[in-house]
């Protein structure tokens, strides 16, 4: 089955940069987007299309696909930031989620 | 603006039955597909369902299959899903999300979710 793999969880520093991995076998071929989910709220769509912003995400979050790794990247990381972040791929023509990193600012 | 507002979760006893509804506007409703996600309780995002703009396609996580049911009534611009046979383990906050398609699909639009509990 398809699966993709993020780290449970990621630490870093204020004004820092913090990379979030979501790897599977095969992601290269569709693209991978990510969202922000902060506790007792909705999911955000932060990157689609591997790296495109929706209007009104701030420029420091960034994504990249290397064809079996997608990679969110926060620059500049601000406490704000601090939430959970989902991958999401597409298979067989349905949305399947990474399990999802814990990003904890400190 | 796009909005999504689900409804109709609450407490239902095992084997049990519910239907979510989620009611949309500020966007033409009928020409996008639709989804539900799950979110069981300190858990992480499960696709539930997908329904496409005319209800040609639905489709299934293997985890509901059998049990619930997608619908939609464009004319209302409203989307359902109908929980049956309801188990301790479908205990979760139900999101409704828009979908868009571009070689592969995401999620651009969410709803603030409705709780489902399972519990006898």
């Amino acid at each position: 089955s398809y699966e993709l793999t993020q780290p449970p969880s990621v630490s870093v520093s204020p004004g820092q940069t913090v990379t979030i991995t979501c790897s599977a076998d095969k992601l290269g071929d569709k693209h991978a987007c990510w969202y922000q989910q902060k506790p007792g709220q909705s999911p955000v769509l932060i990157i689609y299309q591997d790296s495109k912003r929706p209007s009104g995400i701030p420029e420091r979050f960034s994504g990249s696909n290397s064809g079996k790794t997608a990679t969110l990247t926060i620059s500049g990381t601000q406490t704000i930031d601090e939430a959970d972040y989902y991958c999401q791929g597409w298979d067989r023509n349905t949305v399947v989620f990474g399990g999802g990193t814990k990003l904890t600012v400190l | 603006e796009v909005q999504l507002v689900e409804s109709g979760g609450g407490p239902v006893k095992p084997g049990g039955s519910l239907r979510l509804s989620c009611e949309a506007s500020g966007f033409m409703f009928s020409t996008y597909s639709m989804n539900w996600v799950r979110q069981a309780p300190g858990k992480g995002l499960e696709w539930v369902s997908s329904i496409s703009s005319s209800s040609t396609f639905t489709d299934y996580a293997d985890s509901v299959r059998g049990r619930f049911s997608i619908s939609r009534d464009n004319a209302k611009n409203s989307l359902y899903l109908h929980l049956n046979s309801l188990r301790v383990e479908d205990t979760a906050v139900y999101y409704c999300a828009r979908e868009i398609y571009y070689y592969s699909g995401y999620l651009d639009s969410w709803g603030q979710g409705t709780l489902v509990t399972v519990s006898s």
